[in-house]
């Protein structure tokens, strides 16, 4: 039973298209995170949410737009994709310490 | 904000030998830091944390010591597998963890047969 599930693992979208990538986890947790991953490997946040409030949004272009429906989910929709979109992303979850993360959504911007 | 620069960016082990890699932070607040291991293709994987009222912590093969004065912290892992072949990277945060994170560049480390 998955803790952190994101679908979809591989979107390969053309430059202009608009997209979503969905996380939920079953652990209970309060806080939820979306964190980029570029080529180098560096894990970089964008947002994060406690209890469906947004509490940290980082210098992330306003094309990419978080929405947290219930303390479960934080889907991630990004709006006129460029080629440098192109990344992993990982939603996380946490409670009191270490993260749990999803399994990653391969974006790949054409 | 926090400022966390991990070393090496790249460490080959003979197998059976002992890694260290090593991370500074810059924010005094900060008070968790946790380890992730990433093996390729696959998600941050928890391996060992520790908070600021600890010095070091140890789980079979592997250890973390922090020295907040100098604000720098290091992984440790004795006996190296091949299994062990992987991306580490360290972080730090504030409210033990309850806040962001501000992960390490990372260090891809091999471990040789």
């Amino acid at each position: 039973d998955t803790a952190v599930s994101q679908t979809p693992k591989y979107l390969v979208t053309q430059m202009g298209n608009d997209k979503s990538i969905k996380c939920e986890q079953n652990l209970g947790h309060d806080t939820m995170y979306w964190y980029k991953q570029d080529s180098k490997k560096f894990l970089k946040i964008m947002f994060s949410y406690n209890n469906k409030e947004l509490i940290i949004n980082e210098t992330v272009p306003n094309r990419f737009s978080p929405k947290s429906p219930d303390k479960a989910h934080l889907n991630l929709h990004i709006n006129s994709l460029e080629l440098g979109d192109s990344a992993v992303y990982f939603c996380a979850s946490s409670q009191r310490g270490g993260y749990t993360f999803g399994s990653g959504t391969r974006l790949t911007v054409v | 904000g926090e400022n966390v620069e991990q070393h090496p960016s790249t460490l080959s082990v003979q197998e059976g030998d002992s890694a260290v890699i090593k991370c500074t932070y810059s924010d005094s607040a900060s008070n968790y830091f946790p380890w992730y291991k990433q093996e390729l293709g696959k998600r941050p994987q928890l391996i060992i944390d520790i908070r600021s009222n600890v010095g070091e912590k140890k789980d079979q093969r592997i250890a973390v010591t922090l020295n907040k004065t100098a604000k720098h912290f290091s992984l440790h892992i004795t006996e190296t597998q091949p299994e062990d072949s992987a991306v580490y990277f360290c972080a730090a945060g504030t409210n033990f963890g309850n806040e962001k994170l501000t992960f390490g560049t990372g260090t891809r480390l091999t471990i040789i047969p």
